[in-house]
């Protein structure tokens, strides 16, 4: 099946450093990404939905200045952590879907843990 | 709001038990879910979905029944394996929209 990777899988970083999450789709070209983030033993929290070329969309409470969003190719899409304090620690996780954007057509990365200090 | 709970792990059986995880739902209309299976190091997968009620997904000797009555999307398997551990989650989209709710997954170890 399709394949969707992150980089990096895991940083560390201090309190106040951006942090930069990459998310591929590396065999078909992913009109819409999606970002979500994981707490501990908690569900998937969707923080927003990038269409290439376009302005990212972002759910209500996630602060877009905060968060930043790129998708600026079919294949890429990025997710800055700006000025990370430690409430931002988390796992992160993208999806991606095909130009059909059917919901059983979207890929999953294997996540990214974020630990900052 | 939307939203999806389901049972939570971890969960530990041996080979070949019988396997429930529970998952309801909450969801105005008529919503599509998913079970999504995590293995270690790897990223959701789609397991099985149901687009409408009293459909039945299968896949890899899962299955669950869209159970609108009960708001419910029980995941089933007669017999497990080891290679069935892993994290599952239970999931739906709006029938408006394409995005996820996800419920909080549940840990399944299976052991020899």
């Amino acid at each position: 099946g399709a394949v969707v990777s992150q980089h990096p899988s895991r940083v560390i970083c201090k309190s106040g450093t951006s942090v930069k999450i990459e998310c591929r789709s590396l065999d078909f070209q992913a009109t819409t990404m999606f970002w979500y983030r994981q707490f501990p033993k908690q569900s998937l929290m969707l923080m927003a939905t990038s269409n290439e070329g376009s302005k990212a969309t972002y759910e209500q409470g996630v602060e877009k200045d905060k968060f930043l969003i790129n998708h600026a190719s079919l294949t890429l899409s990025t997710l800055t952590v700006t000025s990370a304090h430690p409430e931002d620690s988390s796992f992160y996780i993208c999806s991606a879907s095909d130009r059909g954007g059917n919901t059983d057509t979207q890929y999953f990365g294997p996540g990214t843990r974020l630990t900052v200090l | 709001g939307d939203s999806v709970t389901q049972m939570e792990g971890p969960v530990t059986l041996s080979e070949e038990a019988f396997l429930t995880i529970n998952c309801t739902y909450t969801a105005t209309g008529y919503p599509s879910l998913f079970w999504y299976v995590q293995y270690p190091g790897e990223g959701l997968q789609l397991l099985l979905k149901a687009t409408k009620a009293d459909d039945k997904g299968s896949n890899k000797g899962f299955e669950a029944t869209y159970r609108k009555e009960t708001t419910s999307f029980h995941l089933e398997k007669g017999s497990v394996q080891v290679s069935d551990s892993a994290v599952y989650f239970c999931a739906l989209t709006p029938n408006t929209g394409n995005q996820f709710y996800f419920g909080t997954g549940t840990s399944l170890t299976v052991i020899p």
